[in-house]
């Protein structure tokens, strides 16, 4: 069974304590692994996709990287706007569907 | 502004009471999907499309109906809501054909329903 699993489940930084999270998954026939932001009250807004092992992404103080089992999502130095529940979710299957299987998320709290 | 519209935001019913929830979206894609979200589940596909007049089940799909009679629109129909629907829903889009399957989706702010 396709399954997608985050952790920890909740996060709580100091500002500028650079972490990471992680996203492990097993899945037969990974066609892509997504990550993203969700505040409260809004939904998920897309950060980064990844389809290799191997692949890196960046975006501010997000870095995104792949490996054959996992994904990391690494914080470096953070501030209290990066709090959110990240989510990470992989496309599996074949044919043109876009369908995803999401992880529960990881909670981030960044104190001031 | 390219988004993902739902209405409503919030909404209490009671069992029985038929009620639909709106989706509409302004980047004319072709792919358009409903997920729930419950704690200590994540998200869950309900229903997807295509294209118009294209759906099909995703994981969850029992006690909801979809329609895609325009490419913009994809609303959610729970024609009898039950207690254990009660849940944040997600409307979410994509381009979805062709190479670009694997573009990104694109979520609407969400619908939290109450069923008593």
């Amino acid at each position: 069974e396709d399954q997608v699993t985050q952790s920890p489940e909740a996060l709580r930084l100091q500002e500028g304590e650079s972490s990471s999270l992680n996203c492990s998954y097993t899945v037969s026939g990974l066609r892509g692994l997504f990550w993203y932001r969700q505040d409260p009250g809004k939904g998920p807004e897309f950060l980064f996709t990844l389809y290799s092992a191997g692949e890196e992404k960046e975006k501010e103080r997000l870095k995104a990287t792949l490996t054959k089992k996992e994904s990391f999502l690494h914080i470096t130095a953070p501030k209290p706007e990066d709090s959110a529940t990240y989510l990470c979710a992989v496309r599996v299957g074949g044919g043109a569907t876009n369908k995803l299987i999401f992880g529960t998320g990881t909670l981030l709290a960044v104190q001031p | 502004e390219a988004q993902v519209t739902q209405n409503p935001r919030y909404l209490i019913t009671v069992t029985g009471k038929k009620l639909t929830v709106t989706c509409s979206q302004n980047m004319n894609h072709e792919y358009m999907s409903w997920y729930r979200q419950d704690p200590g589940l994540g998200l869950r596909q309900i229903y997807y499309s295509m294209n118009v007049e294209v759906t099909d089940k995703g994981d969850v799909p029992e006690g909801y109906k979809v329609s895609r009679k325009e490419k913009r629109n994809f609303p959610l129909i729970l024609e009898s809501p039950s207690p254990n629907q009660t849940s944040l829903y997600f409307c979410a889009s994509s381009h979805g054909t062709g190479s670009s399957y694997n573009s990104p989706l694109h979520f609407g702010n969400g619908t939290r329903l109450t069923v008593t």
